[in-house]
């Protein structure tokens, strides 16, 4: 499986943005990058994925390199409860190694000060 | 829609003993995925279904190990002999397999947290 490298953890300040960056040199070229986050004492939640341009939602932006060997989730004004475990994950297309399962690493600790 | 839910929350059990978790998904999700994560690591893959049909298993689950999906509605799953090493929080994830897996959004449960003395 292509391999996704993270900081261990990374810190904060409330409503400062968050860059959470993510390197996976091996991407494939049917490959999506997914990012799912971990608050303490609750399961893993979906968080954003893209494949080329960068993306946008409620939650989260994510910045995608030309040439897909990086990618960095943002966090426009981190709050509190963003305090999380957030894991970048590579997710193939049917028929390649990835199809089937989510692979998690050991993600970045984001804590964020008040 | 209620979520992912699993039950117990916590289950504490002595070293040989049988346990067994249920996982209820999200209605309508016909993909159901079992995780393991112990403390300070990202959750690890045990085996997933697509409606009642097991299609993969990890290397991770031993013998004792065993998940069923009747009916392609709730999942169980059972660990026989327990030993202290599979203490951890089992992860229990559903998704509406339409797009591929591409474009899949996992929902996790909260987990159940199995403690063998």
């Amino acid at each position: 499986d292509a391999k996704t490298t993270q900081p261990n953890s990374m810190e904060s300040n409330e409503e400062e943005p968050v860059h959470l960056p993510c390197n996976h040199s091996t991407i494939s070229g049917t490959d999506y990058i997914h990012w799912y986050r971990q608050l303490p004492s609750q399961g893993p939640e979906y968080v954003i994925h893209g494949l080329t341009s960068n993306v946008n939602n409620r939650m989260a932006s994510l910045a995608i390199a030309e040439d897909r060997k990086s990618s960095t989730l943002i966090l426009h004004r981190a709050t509190l409860r963003d305090a999380a475990v957030y894991y970048c994950i590579l997710r193939g297309n049917a028929g390649g190694t990835s199809y089937g399962k989510l692979t998690f690493g050991q993600g970045t600790i984001l804590t964020v000060h008040p | 829609d209620t979520g992912v839910s699993q039950d117990p929350r916590h289950k504490i059990t002595k070293r040989g003993q049988n346990v067994t978790f249920r996982c209820d998904p999200i209605s309508e999700h016909n993909r159901l995925y079992w995780y393991r994560q112990t403390l300070g690591q990202g959750p690890e893959f045990l085996t997933y279904f697509q409606n009642e049909a097991q299609l993969e298993k990890s290397r991770l689950l031993s013998d004792r190990f065993s998940a069923e999906r009747p009916k392609g509605s709730f999942s169980t799953l059972e660990i026989q002999r327990t030993e202290q090493g599979d203490s951890a929080m089992y992860l229990c994830a559903s998704s509406p397999w339409t797009t591929g897996a591409a474009n899949e959004k996992l929902f996790f449960g909260s987990g159940t947290q199995l403690s063998v003395l």
